[in-house]
């Protein structure tokens, strides 16, 4: 079993929808989680970073469950411009790990 | 906000050359950098873990005699793949890390990536 699973993609989902990507992973000892936005064949961008309270950025929420060992990435009222690769990834120690990634296509 | 500077963006180089790919950290001092390489359709692999002053410390599989790194300055790592091969053609990315506590648990900031074509 990978370290951090993400659901298989693609998603392809209508304009205005909501969305929600889920990201579990194996190591109880993981410290600190976050959530990058890769476009096609450019570099990984910090979304957002996953706080245990949960938090939220305009129509993006995230959310980190500990006693699951899951965090989720809600997108509302998608937009075109959401259509990417979204990486989940944990820091454990000295070890950054990124999820396999799940692509979304937003459709007009 | 941090800005990541990576050069070349992208190359193309015959079998059996070395090509250089730097990485600066332009308004911060990163005494950790990270290389990373992504085929088409997959995820990033990190290759290795750069430390300003030290030598790197490579994932297992990849080879610390290929693919050379230094780190001589807080603001600039540079990764040389040495006698490329064909199958080396990849997208090579770096990052850093800057602000509060643990280098690992800062969020990364991404160069915007080397596109390595090997012929």
């Amino acid at each position: 079993r990978k370290e951090v699973e993400q659901d298989p993609g693609p998603f392809n989902v209508p304009e205005g929808a909501t969305v929600a990507f889920n990201c579990t992973y194996s190591n109880s000892a993981s410290q600190s989680f976050f959530w990058y936005r890769q476009d096609c064949r450019k570099e990984p961008k910090l979304l957002m970073s996953v706080y245990s309270s949960g938090n939220e950025d305009g129509r993006f929420t995230a959310q980190l469950n500990r006693a699951s060992q899951y965090i989720s990435l809600l997108i509302r009222d998608s937009k075109l411009s959401d259509s990417a690769t979204y990486l989940c990834v944990v820091n454990r120690d000295d070890k950054i790990i990124f999820g396999k990634g799940t692509r979304l296509h937003i459709l007009p | 906000g941090a800005v990541v500077s990576q050069h070349p963006s992208r190359v193309i180089c015959k079998s059996g050359t070395s090509v250089k790919i730097e990485c600066r950290s332009l308004d911060f001092q990163a005494t950790t950098m990270f290389w990373y390489r992504q085929f088409p359709k997959q995820s990033l692999m990190l290759m290795a873990t750069s430390n300003e002053g030290s030598k790197a410390t490579y994932e297992q599989g990849v080879e610390k005699d290929k693919f050379l790194i230094n780190h001589a300055s807080l603001t600039l790592s540079t990764l040389t793949v040495t006698s490329a091969h064909p199958e080396d053609s990849s997208f090579y990315i770096c990052s850093a890390s800057w602000g509060w506590g643990n280098t690992y648990n800062s969020p990364l900031h991404f160069g915007n990536g080397t596109r390595l074509t090997v012929t």
